[in-house]
C-alpha cells in the first residue's frame, strides 16, 4: 500500500500555530476514523500525540490537536514551544487490517 | 504501565534471517484484546508497519513484507518475536516493537533496536 502524503517540514515561532496535513485515500483515512499522529525526537523512540483522529493521551498537552476532512487529516499545535521541535507522522488503519504511515514532517520552532 | 524492549543481533549478513525478540513487562501479552506489533524506520527515513499478532493468535502483515515475514506470541515467557529471512541491506533499520490497539494505533513503543545487515 502507498504511504500517506505529508509535507516534508512545517515551521513557526514560539506562540504560534501550525498545522501538518497528511492525505491519504478513501481505503485509509477516508474510510475509517482512525487516525493517529506520533512525535519523534531525534534518536528516540515515536510518542503518541492524536489517536481516533481527534483523541489526546492522558499528558499529551491540550495544545496538540487532531481533526479529519475526507481524505485529508491534520494535526495542529497551538502555542508553538520549544520542545515541540521533532519529527512528526500520521499513520491510519487501513483496508484489510493494514496499516500505513505518512513520510514524516520536519517540525521547526524558528 | 507497561515496558517493552527490543533484543536481537546488531548484525545480520545478506539472505539470512533477522530474527528479534520484545519482551512485555507490567502486563500480559496474552490479555484480553491485547494486540502487538513491529515497526521499523530505516536511518534518515520514516516509519513502516511490518507486521501485527492479536492477542487471540491471529495475525497481519505489509503486504510489501508477507512473503519474508513471521510474527508470533510465546506467552510462556511473555515475549512476541519478529523473523525476517532473505534479508538485504534494504532492511537496515531501527526495529520497534510496539502495542497495537483497536483503530490501529500504539500508545507503548519499546526504545528499538537498529540492524544492519553486512556481510
Amino acid at each position: 500500500q502507498s504511504a500517506l502524503t505529508q509535507p516534508p517540514s512545517a515551521s513557526g515561532s514560539p506562540g504560534q500555530s501550525v498545522t501538518i496535513s497528511c492525505t491519504g485515500t478513501s481505503g485509509d483515512i477516508g474510510g475509517y476514523n482512525y487516525v493517529s499522529w506520533y512525535q519523534q525526537h531525534p534518536g528516540k523512540a515515536p510518542k503518541l500525540m492524536i489517536y481516533d483522529v481527534t483523541k489526546r493521551p492522558s499528558g499529551v498537552p491540550d495544545r496538540f490537536s487532531g481533526s479529519k476532512s475526507g481524505n485529508t487529516a491534520s494535526l495542529t499545535v497551538s502555542g508553538l514551544q520549544a520542545e515541540d521541535e521533532a519529527d512528526y507522522y500520521c499513520s491510519s488503519y487501513a483496508h484489510n487490517n493494514n496499516v500505513v504511515f505518512g513520510g514524516g514532517t520536519k517540525l521547526t520552532v524558528l | 504501565q507497561l515496558h517493552l524492549q527490543e533484543s536481537g543481533p546488531g548484525l545480520v549478513k545478506p539472505s539470512e534471517t533477522l530474527s528479534l525478540t520484545c519482551t512485555v513487562s507490567g502486563g500480559s501479552v496474552s490479555c484480553n484484546s491485547c494486540h502487538w506489533g513491529w515497526i521499523r524506520q530505516p536511518p534518515g527515513r520514516g516509519l513502516e508497519w511490518i507486521a501485527t499478532i492479536y492477542s487471540i493468535g491471529g495475525t497481519d502483515y505489509n503486504p510489501s513484507l508477507k512473503s519474508r515475514v513471521t510474527i508470533s506470541l510465546d506467552t510462556s515467557k511473555n515475549q512476541f518475536s519478529l523473523k525476517l529471512n532473505s534479508v538485504t541491506a534494504a532492511d537496515t533499520a531501527v526495529y520497534y516493537c510496539a502495542t497495537r490497539r483497536t483503530g490501529s494505533y500504539s500508545d507503548y513503543w519499546g526504545q528499538g533496536t537498529l540492524v544492519t545487515v553486512s556481510s
